[in-house]
C-alpha cells in the first residue's frame, strides 16, 4: 500500500529558530494535510494543500504542495515553546483513498 | 476544540473483555473514521463510515466492528481484548469522503 516518509524523526531546536521537515511518497497525492498532536491529545489540523505547486501559510507556519505530487514540506519560522509537539503529514490518493499518515516528527524548543 | 467528542476519556480493562467506544462527529460532518494509535506510533488507519455506511476499511481486526448510527454517532466495539490493544484510539469527521479531518481527543485504552 502506499507509505509516507516523514523526515525527520526528530528535532532539537533553539527558541527562535526557523524548522523544516517533510514528507515523501512512494504514489501520487491529491491532498496533503499537515497535523500537530501535543502529548494525549488528538491531532489538530494546521494546513491543508489541494494543489501541485500550492504554498498556503497559516501564521508561523507554511506548507507546500510539491510539483510531483509525492511530497510536500512545512517551515515553521521563529519557532516557539508552544511549538513542541508531533507533526504528523497525511496524504491522499485518487478516488477517495483513506488518507495515509506519515510516522512524525517530534520537535522539541530548548528556551 | 474539534467540535468532535469521544467517550471515555479513558478505560481501562482486562484481557479477554469487551468495551464500546463512542465517537460524536462535528455538527454537518457525515463521515466518521477510526484510527488507533499506539505508543511512539504513527495513526493506523481502521474503519470508515459516510452516512451510516461503510466507506473504507483499513488494518481493522476481525475481532473490531463499528457502525454509525441514523444520528451520525459512531461506536468502535472490541472484543477478546488482547494486551497488545491498549492504544489511543482516536475518531475523526469530515463533510465529505474527500476533505479535512477533524480529530477528536481519543480514548486512552488500557489492557491490563
Amino acid at each position: 500500500g502506499q507509505q509516507l516518509n516523514q523526515s525527520p524523526q526528530s528535532m532539537f531546536i533553539q527558541e527562535g529558530e526557523d524548522v523544516s521537515m517533510n514528507c515523501t511518497s512512494s504514489s501520487i497525492f491529491n491532498t496533503w494535510l499537515w497535523y500537530k498532536q501535543d502529548p494525549g491529545e488528538g491531532p489538530v489540523l494546521l494546513i491543508a494543500l489541494y494543489k501541485a505547486g500550492e504554498l498556503t501559510s497559516n501564521g508561523r507556519l507554511t506548507a507546500q504542495f510539491g510539483i510531483t505530487r509525492k511530497d510536500s514540506f512545512l517551515n515553521i519560522s521563529a519557532s516557539i515553546p508552544s511549538d513542541v509537539g508531533i507533526y504528523f503529514c497525511a496524504g491522499q490518493g485518487a478516488g477517495n483513498t483513506p488518507l495515509v499518515f506519515g510516522k512524525g516528527t517530534r520537535l522539541s524548543v530548548i528556551a | 476544540d474539534s467540535g468532535v467528542t469521544q467517550t471515555p476519556k479513558h478505560l481501562i480493562t482486562a484481557t479477554g473483555q469487551r468495551v464500546t467506544l463512542r465517537c460524536s462527529p462535528r455538527s454537518g460532518d457525515l463521515s466518521v473514521y477510526w484510527y488507533q494509535q499506539s505508543l511512539d506510533q504513527g495513526l493506523q488507519f481502521l474503519i470508515q463510515y459516510y452516512n451510516g455506511e461503510e466507506r473504507a476499511k483499513g488494518n481493522i481486526l476481525e475481532r473490531f466492528s463499528a457502525q454509525q448510527f441514523p444520528d451520525l454517532h459512531s461506536e468502535l466495539n472490541l472484543s477478546s481484548l488482547e494486551l497488545g490493544d491498549s492504544a489511543l484510539y482516536f475518531c475523526a469527521s469530515s463533510v465529505a469522503v474527500v476533505n479535512e479531518q477533524f480529530f477528536g481527543p481519543g480514548t486512552r485504552l488500557t489492557v491490563l
